[in-house]
């Protein structure tokens, strides 16, 4: 499986914009690029994908570079609610059948400051 | 919907004793997983399900049984706990009707145990 690099931790001050980034320099022209986050003390819930152009929900964006070796999840006005650990999760639709198992790394913890 | 529901949610057990964690959901889906994060790290799979009648290992399945009678239901099963199994673990669903780069799984709360 492709892997990702994201930064252990990040802050962020109450109402600002985040932006959380995502290396992944080994992507296959194929893979979907997932975010998800885990509340504290929570399971994880899905946050955005994309696979090449730039992404809007109702939760957040995600930009997704032009070589799509990078990409970042954008939070356009933090509130505590938002402080979580976020994952970069890269998909491969040619998975054998039934191994969709999402591949978590370690995350970026992101803390919200009032 | 209550979506996914895990019970129970804390449970503290003696080495070499037995338990079954409980998994259900009501939104229908095909797809079912078990996955178990230790501290500080990612979620890791140990089983999952494609279907009623059908599961496979994941990439941590030593020490847990699963069975899939139902589409709702999908228990843990651990043998003769293990400190090492002390962990939260975390069950999850997706419908699974696109492709597997579009599909999203839903979590439930999770269930904290603890092998003593």
């Amino acid at each position: 499986d492709a892997k990702t690099t994201q930064p252990n931790s990040m802050e962020s001050n109450e109402e600002e914009p985040v932006h959380l980034p995502c290396n992944h320099s080994t992507i296959s022209g194929t893979d979907y690029i997932h975010w998800y986050r885990q509340l504290p003390s929570q399971g994880p819930e899905y946050v955005i994908h994309g696979l090449t152009s730039n992404v809007n929900n109702r939760m957040a964006s995600l930009a997704i570079a032009e070589d799509r070796k990078s990409s970042t999840l954008i939070l356009h006005r933090a509130t505590l609610r938002d402080a979580a650990v976020y994952y970069c999760i890269l998909r491969d639709p040619y998975q054998s059948f039934g191994n969709e198992k999402l591949t978590f790394g370690t995350g970026t913890r992101l803390t919200i400051i009032p | 919907n209550a979506g996914v529901t895990q019970t129970p949610k804390f449970r503290i057990l003696k080495i070499g004793q037995s338990m079954t964690l409980q998994c259900t959901q009501d939104m229908n889906h095909n797809y079912m997983y078990w996955y178990r994060q230790d501290p500080g790290m990612g979620l890791k799979l140990i089983y999952y399900s494609v279907g009623a009648g059908i599961t496979d290992k994941g990439e941590v399945p030593n020490g847990y049984n699963v069975s899939r009678s139902t589409t709702e239901d999908f228990p843990l099963r651990l043998e003769l706990a293990a400190p090492s199994q002390t962990s939260v673990y975390f069950c999850a669903s997706s419908p699974a009707g696109g492709l597997a780069s579009t599909d999203t799984q839903y979590f439930g709360p999770g269930t904290r145990l603890t092998v003593l």
